[in-house]
């Protein structure tokens, strides 16, 4: 089967770092994707991962571990436009992307 | 570069009525799938396609749903008859899916069509 876990919400305050945690179990990997989606919007990508390691870009980092089935999204220097959901997606072999449920973030000044 | 297209934004039926929605994706993007998300939920795949052809429709409720993308470009996906439970966001995205480039996989979704059951 296919099952993707993430926290339903979380809360931070402004200028703080937040970890968003992701693990998953999938038929196949072809690699790890975040997105972001301000409410009453469109997902938009933030990173992507098929490697173990960490990618950093700006103030969003994502890591991930394939042996252990697990991802993060690091958020730095938090702001109050970076409340939103944070869906995390797992490619899979068959080409098609499986999404949590991703975690609704809330920043509080 | 334009992005994904979608029409109508917003859509108010009754059940066991009808209701057709419309995407054209990104010129050149191969791949093009429909995702269905209901309110405090992640995108849940109704349908993949590669071109014109069918990659996966597994969790396409196949009884009222059907999509089709003549010619390998746009797509519409039709519900019929409508239920209440149908009442979601419906996104579409796509890929270009060029092999041998990471940046390929990259899903870009358009801005979505709510769907309001009565």
């Amino acid at each position: 089967g296919q099952n993707i876990d993430q926290p339903t919400e979380m809360t931070a305050t402004e200028g703080a770092i937040v970890q968003i945690n992701c693990t998953y179990q999938t038929s196949g990997f072809n690699g790890l994707f975040w997105y972001q989606q301000h409410a009453g919007e469109a997902p938009t990508f933030l990173s992507y991962n098929v490697l173990d390691g960490l990618e950093e870009k700006g103030r969003f980092s994502s890591f991930l571990s394939r042996s252990k089935g697990y991802s993060y999204l690091l958020l730095k220097e938090l702001q109050m436009k970076d409340s939103a959901s944070y869906l995390c997606a797992v490619r899979n072999y068959g080409q098609n992307f499986v999404f949590g449920p991703g975690t609704r973030l809330s920043v509080l000044p | 570069e334009a992005g994904v297209a979608q029409s109508p934004r917003y859509k108010i039926i009754e059940k066991r009525q009808s209701v057709a929605f419309w995407c054209n994706p990104i010129s050149g993007h191969a791949t093009l799938y429909w995702y269905q998300q209901i309110l405090g939920q992640g995108p849940k795949l109704l349908i993949q396609f590669q071109n014109n052809g069918v990659v996966d429709d597994s969790q396409l409720p196949k009884d009222r749903f059907s999509a089709e993308r003549l010619k390998g470009v746009d797509s519409t996906l039709k519900i019929q008859p409508a239920k209440l439970e149908d009442s979601a966001v419906y996104l579409c995205a796509s890929s270009l899916d060029r092999q041998g480039w990471s940046g390929a996989n990259v899903l870009t979704f358009g801005a979505g069509s709510r769907l309001t059951v009565l």
